[in-house]
């Protein structure tokens, strides 16, 4: 079965600063697909960046990108010019990619970050 | 269409009665799921459906849930005979599959059940 950890409960960083969120996983699997979603208080989680297995090329979206390192299932969440909208919990999670597979999504247990003004 | 929408938003319920939650999944999208979220945690799944067909139900999933995608449209989710225990955010998320393989999950905002 896979499994996704976040070991960091809590990070914090200063406005306009720089952060990494860390997140590894363990799967047997050789396809399947990466996401970094973001919580806000009392607000839906939303889509921050996904990553597919298969791409060697780390996701970029505007100030977030991600390190995919798949020998060692590391995939961790950078954010770049912090802002205070940044201020959320952070989940990541897995997902399948085979026609086989099961198609739930796996998270983490979340990291909490804090943008300090 | 505005997104996954779930109803009702809120829900207090005494212990031992039963409740249901309603989830509206984007239109045109055919996967729909149920996650569980407690606080400080990360959404725990329960079951997920593609159409109308319930595919995967958690084996941590209590014989007490049971949920319904009639018509593969909107869902709903019962709880029977409701404990403390269950008092959670109950959150339904949809997606296109299965021909659309990286599609992200699209969340509503979930009910919170409190079970006094």
């Amino acid at each position: 079965a896979q499994t996704v950890t976040q070991s960091q409960p809590e990070m914090s960083v200063q406005e306009a600063e720089t952060v990494t969120l860390s997140c590894t996983y363990d799967t047997s699997e050789s396809d399947y697909y990466l996401f970094w979603y973001k919580q806000p208080p009392s607000r839906q989680m939303i889509l921050v960046i996904r990553q597919e297995a298969y791409k060697q090329q780390n996701a970029t979206e505007n100030r977030f990108s991600v390190n995919f390192q798949k020998a060692a299932k590391s995939f961790s969440l950078k954010i770049s010019d912090s802002q205070l909208g940044d201020a959320a919990m952070y989940f990541c999670a897995y997902r399948s990619a085979f026609a086989s597979g099961t198609y739930k999504y796996i998270f983490g247990t979340g990291t909490r970050l804090k943008v300090l003004a | 269409d505005t997104g996954v929408s779930q109803d009702p938003r809120h829900k207090i319920t005494k212990r031992g009665q039963n409740v249901t939650f309603r989830c509206d999944p984007i239109s045109e999208h055919n996967r729909l799921y149920w996650y569980r979220q407690t606080l400080g945690q990360g959404p725990e799944f329960l079951t997920y459906f593609q159409n109308e067909a319930q595919l995967e139900k958690s084996r941590l999933l209590s014989d007490r849930f049971s949920a319904e995608r009639p018509k593969g449209s909107f869902s709903t989710l019962e709880i029977q005979r409701t404990e403390q225990g269950d008092s959670a955010m109950y959150l339904c998320a949809s997606s296109l599959g299965p021909e659309n393989w990286n599609t992200e999950a699209f969340f509503g905002q979930g009910t919170r059940l409190t079970v006094v």
